[in-house]
Formats: C-alpha cells, structure tokens, sequence
C-alpha cells in the first residue's frame, strides 16, 4: 500500500460548489503539506502543518482552508470552487530523523472545476 | 523575486551523455535546503537529491549529484549517463524556515 494516499484521484465539480479533498499517511510524519500545480509555474504551498495543532498558511491560501483532525489526516477544503482553481493538488508528508528533509509525496488529485 | 528560478524551458541530452539542468535560488535565511525532484509523465513527484546550506560537499545519489555554489546561490542538478528513463520534468525546491518554494521545472528529454 502506498504511504501517501489522496482521495479522490480526479474531481469534477461546479463554480461555487464546496468539496474536500483528503490526505491519509502510515509514515507517521508530524509534517503535512498542501500544494497545487499549475502547468508552467510548478508547484505553489497552499497550507501546511506540523502537527495538529500547528496549521500555518502558505504562499497561496486564499480560497482554501485545511483540517488536520489526526497526525495521519490532513484535509482540504475549497469553501466555493472556482474554475481557476482547476489544477493538481499533492500533498506530502514530512518526518524527522535521518530523512527528515525529505518529503515524500501522494499521487495528485486532479480537480477541474467548470 | 522569485525563490528558485530554472531558466531552461526543455533540455535534450543523448542517451548515455551527462546534462546539467540550472537552478538558482533567493533567500537572505542562513539555514536552507536544497532539493531536486522528478516528474514522469505520470505524475508522481519523486524525489532525487538533498543539499543542506551547511553542507561542505556536493551531494550525490547515484547518478545525481548536486553543484552547490553558494556565492553564486547555484544548486544544479547532474545527471551522469543518461537513460530514456530520465525524460521527464525536474523541479528544483528550497525550504526557507518552514515553507518551500519550487521552481517552474525543466523537462528533459532522452533522444536515443
């Protein structure tokens, strides 16, 4: 079984509509990421954690929120979609120890929102 | 300014040769790392090399390794002999304190 797992793979969804997409990982990393990626800009953080408690903004929040409801779940939420935010989103994960600066990623949602 | 910045759009490189893919990055932060990842066509982000500010030497990973020019804040990637394999898309990324930024990648192409 994959480490990093995101659910669903692929969404279709309507302006204004609110969905979740959703990040589980038998790591046991504290460190929780959101990214999207957008073709020619790479990838961009959206929200990330360092552990439940600990959930901070990155550089492109807006339209977003996060849950972090376990050390292995961490969620995100589009309030009401919009068609530019039609993209990839990963999430990854990140622990300690000799390894710790690596992060380790899921295999993407591809969301488009029409 | 841009954190990280890869200036190449698409490499080609023959199979077998070595390929550099450029990346320079932007941080005042004393504390940083460095990262290279893959991106097949597939999808999946693979990582491939880590180099710490710190660091003395370059890393290396098989057939990656990692030129690290701090004065010049260069950290580009080496790919020794390549394989068809090898095309695909490389990120390179920087952790400034918590976050990280990625540049807007390279794709590399293996021409046999």
């Amino acid at each position: 079984d994959a480490d990093v797992t995101q659910t669903p793979r692929n969404r279709i969804t309507k302006t204004g509509k609110r969905i979740m997409l959703e990040c589980s990982q038998t790591k046991g990393h504290d460190r929780m990421y959101w990214y999207r990626q957008d073709p020619g800009l790479g990838l961009r953080l959206i929200y990330y954690s360092f552990d439940v408690k600990d959930i901070n903004k990155g550089e492109i929040s807006d339209g977003y929120s996060v849950s972090r409801q376990a050390q292995a779940k961490f969620s995100l939420s589009l309030e009401s979609a919009i068609p530019n935010q039609t993209a990839l989103y990963f999430c990854a994960t990140r622990g300690g120890g000799a390894h710790q600066e690596t992060q380790y990623f899921g295999p993407g949602t591809r969301l488009l929102v029409l | 300014a841009q954190k990280i910045t890869q200036t190449q759009p698409g490499m080609f490189v023959q199979e077998k040769e070595a390929v550099t893919l450029d990346c320079t990055y932007d941080t005042s932060d004393p504390s940083y790392g460095l990262f290279w990842y893959k991106q097949p066509s597939s999808g999946e982000m693979i990582f491939l090399i880590y180099q710490g500010s710190y660091d003395q030497q370059n890393a290396t990973e098989g057939r990656y390794s990692l030129n690290f020019q701090k004065a010049r804040k260069s950290a580009n990637l080496v790919i020794s002999a390549s394989q068809l394999g090898d095309s695909a898309m490389y990120f390179c990324a920087m952790r400034e304190v918590r976050q990280f930024y990625f540049g807007t990648g390279t794709s590399l192409t293996v021409i046999p």
